[in-house]
């Protein structure tokens, strides 16, 4: 069972650079979500979709675009990246909006 | 915003003791859950209790809930060395509004 899958699991990047984070679920999810997570700060929600075809932004959103392009994918997009997005991104799906969640392995970014 | 705060933001304690963490929230909620993280890992989920709720058991985890004073514990019996990784409260509003997370406790549980 795959649940949650993110790539890339690592990269670096220069800053201005962009780059897309995949991620894709195998539970027919309704709601995905991308989170950030800094030390001494927890997990951060960047944006979310509570179903296909909607996308909200959560409390971190500056800086990033998503796409739900079917049910199963979210994407995340860095147009520019900056130091301040040096982080480890997480995905997450769920059947509904305030119940569980299944996070993916995450994806640890460093921008120089 | 965080709307759950854990405390304590670090706990170290002996094989086969108790680990009690505790977390407070600000607003109405709909549900609370807990998860776990181990170092390098995804989150994984562990209980969710409703707001109508007031005690709940999952193996040798037990949390309990008091929306009069907005607040939650977890505690892990008999912890043991595989215990060790990050804890975080999750509280779950009315409507359509997301999980919001706090910032977790460390339980570092030494054999």
């Amino acid at each position: 069972n795959a649940g949650v899958t993110q790539t890339p699991k690592f990269q670096v990047l220069k800053t201005g650079q962009s780059m897309t984070l995949q991620c894709a679920q195998d539970m027919n999810h309704n709601s995905m979500y991308w989170y950030r997570q800094d030390p001494g700060m927890g997990l951060r929600l960047i944006y979310y979709s509570a179903s296909e075809g909607t996308t909200d932004k959560g409390e971190v959103p500056n800086g990033y675009n998503v796409s739900r392009l079917n049910k199963r994918e979210f994407s995340l997009r860095l147009e520019s990246a900056a130091p301040s997005q040096t982080s480890v991104y997480f995905c997450a799906s769920g059947a509904g909006i305030t119940g569980e969640l299944f996070f993916g392995e995450g994806s640890r970014l460093t921008v120089l | 915003s965080q709307q759950g705060e854990e405390d304590p933001q670090a706990l170290s304690i002996q094989e086969g003791e108790n680990a009690t963490m505790n977390c407070s929230y600000k607003t109405s909620i709909n549900n609370l859950q807990w998860y776990r993280q181990n170092s390098g890992r995804g989150l994984v989920h562990l209980i969710l209790i409703r707001s109508n709720e007031r005690e709940k058991h999952s193996g040798r985890l037990r949390v309990t809930l008091d929306t009069s004073k907005k607040s939650s514990s977890l505690l892990i019996t008999a912890s043991r060395a595989a215990d060790t990784a990050s804890y975080f409260c999750a509280t779950g509003g009315s409507g359509n509004t997301p999980l919001v997370f706090g910032k977790g406790t460390r339980l570092s549980v030494i054999a």
